[in-house]
């Protein structure tokens, strides 16, 4: 089926280490984004590319860093990963203009750090 | 900070009732949109409301945006167990790019 695919599904990582969270869409859509989603606070923007060649930084950006490595993939790296950044991590893409009419999200990473 | 206030925050019903769950927020949007999200998998886009006052329907969900565009209803008939998730609204800010997100409402339906 046609949408967003995210790897991996789960990970653990022990405090201080690094890891990439990859994202991929096959839906021709021009902007993509990260959300990271924790109980009782919503969904919360982390970084976004409005088109492929450009990011800017959303909500939360800080410890984060993301690559639009064209126009399909939006890759989400964590340089030296803390026990904060424990959360669902959620890829999402949109079509007309900058999530405008919605968004289409993958099935998420969970990733604790301990 | 812009904020978007869901409530209730959890509701658990009879299958068979009607309920309503509401999404409140000081700030203009212009546009609002809903999402149901079901455990390990991300949200899913229900629906887009773009004009105040306006008013769509999707099967036995009811949605509407407030005539200030600064809040929305979403009404569900006859509640069934396939209903069963967690509804997200989401505000999209007026002249920006930017997306607020509410924490969501919990709904469980009982068979």
């Amino acid at each position: 089926n046609a949408g967003v695919t995210q790897t991996p599904k789960f990970q653990v990582l022990k405090t201080g280490q690094s890891m990439t969270l990859q994202c991929a869409q096959d839906m021709n859509h021009n902007s993509m984004y990260w959300y990271r989603q924790d109980p009782g606070m919503g969904l919360r923007l982390i970084y976004y590319s409005a088109s492929e060649g450009t990011t800017d930084k959303g909500e939360v950006p800080n410890g984060y860093n993301v690559s639009r490595l064209n126009k399909r993939e939006f890759s989400l790296r964590l340089e030296s990963a803390a026990p904060s950044q424990t959360s669902v991590y959620f890829c999402a893409s949109s079509g007309q203009g900058v999530g405008v009419r919605g968004y289409t999200f993958g099935s998420g990473t969970r990733l604790t750090v301990v | 900070t812009q904020l978007l206030e869901q409530s209730p925050q959890f509701l658990s019903i009879q299958e068979g009732e009607n309920l309503t769950v509401y999404c409140n927020s000081s700030s203009v949007f212009s546009s609002l949109q809903w999402y149901r999200q079901e455990p390990g998998e991300g949200p899913v886009l229900l629906v887009t409301v773009v004009t105040g006052g306006e008013v769509k329907k999707l099967k036995r969900l009811t949605f509407q945006f407030g005539d200030a565009r600064k809040d929305s209803s979403l009404h569900i008939t006859a509640a069934q167990p396939g209903d069963t998730g967690l509804y997200l609204c989401a505000g999209m800010e007026t002249g920006g790019f930017k997306t607020i997100f509410g924490a969501g409402t919990r709904l469980f339906v009982k068979a």
